[in-house]
């Protein structure tokens, strides 16, 4: 199965700093890979998807942005923080094909804001 | 669209109660996922339901699949306290409920 290994675990920023949050994927080649944001209590939006290196899709309009510069490395970046960008932040993976593999999760970034 | 609704969104139950969240879809769904997510945690695979009207079990777990593969429903009978998180139906990576959260109390 996959592993996917996230970091940090959690990460407090002030406004207007820079953001880099890291996912890397074990067990697998060429997986779709996701970053979802979770606001306390509430569901999983989907930020960010990819199907290959350099290939992203933008799910929200936001103020983050996101990259794949290698087949199991995804990262998300901000330039700017800002207070709204708090949550719970989790990339996922799954192997390339058909939409019936299920999601492996990371254990996810608790990202704060102040 | 294709969203799909989750009900009810919190639930609290006495251990040893039975427990019932739902997912519903105004679209047919090619098929439903469902993810369980521990206080702290990240959300885990639970089962994934492919054929309309199937039933699968997993323990004291009941997954459903509506004959018109336009809901599914999870029931937990005689919850523990070990069951206590957020139960989310996906239909793709794509599109999650927002999910149940069930709470027991011992």
């Amino acid at each position: 199965s996959q592993t996917i290994h996230q970091w940090p675990a959690t990460l407090v920023q002030p406004v207007g700093s820079p953001l880099s949050l890291e996912c890397t994927v074990e067990g697998t080649s060429n997986p779709n890979l996701y970053w979802y944001r979770q606001a306390a209590g509430r569901g999983l939006q989907l930020l960010f998807y990819s199907v290959g290196i350099g290939q992203i899709s933008s799910e929200v309009p936001q103020n983050l942005s996101a990259s794949r510069p290698q087949d199991r490395q995804f990262i998300l970046s901000s330039k700017k923080l800002l207070l709204s960008d708090s949550g719970f932040y989790l990339c996922a993976s799954r192997g390339a094909g058909t939409t019936n593999e299920k999601l492996f999760f990371g254990s996810g970034t608790q990202l704060s804001v102040l | 669209g294709q969203q799909v609704m989750q009900i009810p969104q919190y639930q609290h139950v006495q251990e040893g109660e039975d427990f019932t969240t739902y997912c519903n879809s105004s679209t047919t769904l090619s098929n439903i996922q469902w993810y369980k997510q521990r206080p702290g945690g990240h959300p885990v695979f639970l089962i994934q339901l492919v054929k309309s009207g199937e039933v699968k079990k997993q323990k004291r777990l009941t997954f459903q699949f509506g004959e018109a593969k336009k809901n599914s429903s999870l029931h937990i009978t005689a919850t523990q306290t070990t069951d206590v998180g957020t139960y989310f139906c996906a239909r793709t990576a794509l599109i999650f409920g927002k999910g149940t959260t069930l709470s027991v109390s011992s």
